[in-house]
């Protein structure tokens, strides 16, 4: 299973954007990339998911270089409701998935 | 609303109770799972059914029973547990769970151990 590892937390200001970045060096070629958002007291719930180049939808992006060891989410412009723990997951299985301890994102006013 | 309902919210039991938590998914899911998670701890995933069948088992102990009776329906039995099982318990489902398929987690049940 691969192993991923993201820093323990990030401070940003409201309308910045922030990238986030995940280092999964033991990535098999059938895993995939996936992001999720977490706040107090809720689970947590689904950003986006990529396995190589770059994917974007309406709330994040997701970078990830040709190697696939790292992977980068990228917060565009964020808001204070935007403060939560952000889970970065590589597997090829949900059943298999490992939430780590994930990024704790507070942003300031 | 995420689809995925869990009952009770909140739960305080002594050690030698026995309660049920409950979790319903209205989303057509394949696939559902139990989630522990302690005060600054990542989530430890607990156990997995898919299509009603236990598919994986993370060595929790037997104070802790699940039962899965249909697709849509998950309960975690707990009897005599101790304080440090005290906890956010989530669920989620998902469409299957062979391959890499969104998880819709629950609000939770937060559990004391007393």
């Amino acid at each position: 299973l691969a192993k991923t590892t993201q820093p323990i937390s990030m401070d940003s200001y409201e309308g910045q954007e922030v990238n986030i970045t995940c280092s999964h060096n033991n990535i098999a070629t059938n895993d995939y990339i996936t992001w999720y958002q977490q706040f107090p007291s809720q689970g947590p719930r689904f950003i986006i998911q990529g396995y190589k180049t770059k994917v974007t939808n309406e709330v994040a992006s997701l970078f990830i270089p040709a190697d696939r060891k790292s992977s980068t989410l990228s917060l565009p412009r964020v808001s204070l409701s935007d403060t939560a723990v952000y889970y970065c997951l590589v597997g090829a299985s949900t059943d298999k998935l490992i939430f780590g301890t994930g990024t704790r994102l507070q942003v300031f006013p | 609303e995420t689809g995925v309902t869990q009952t009770p919210r909140h739960l305080v039991m002594g050690m030698t109770n026995k309660k049920s938590l409950k979790c319903e998914q209205h989303l057509g899911h394949n696939a559902m799972y139990w989630y522990k998670q302690s005060a600054k701890k990542p989530l430890e995933l607990m156990f997995v059914y898919s299509l009603e069948e236990r598919v994986e088992n993370n060595s929790v102990p037997s104070r802790f029973s699940p039962e899965c009776p249909n697709s849509s329906h998950l309960f975690l039995h707990l009897h005599t547990l101790q304080p440090e099982d005290s906890a956010l318990y989530l669920c989620a489902s998902s469409q299957g769970s062979a391959g890499q398929e969104t998880q819709y987690f629950g609000p939770g049940t937060r559990l004391l151990v007393l």
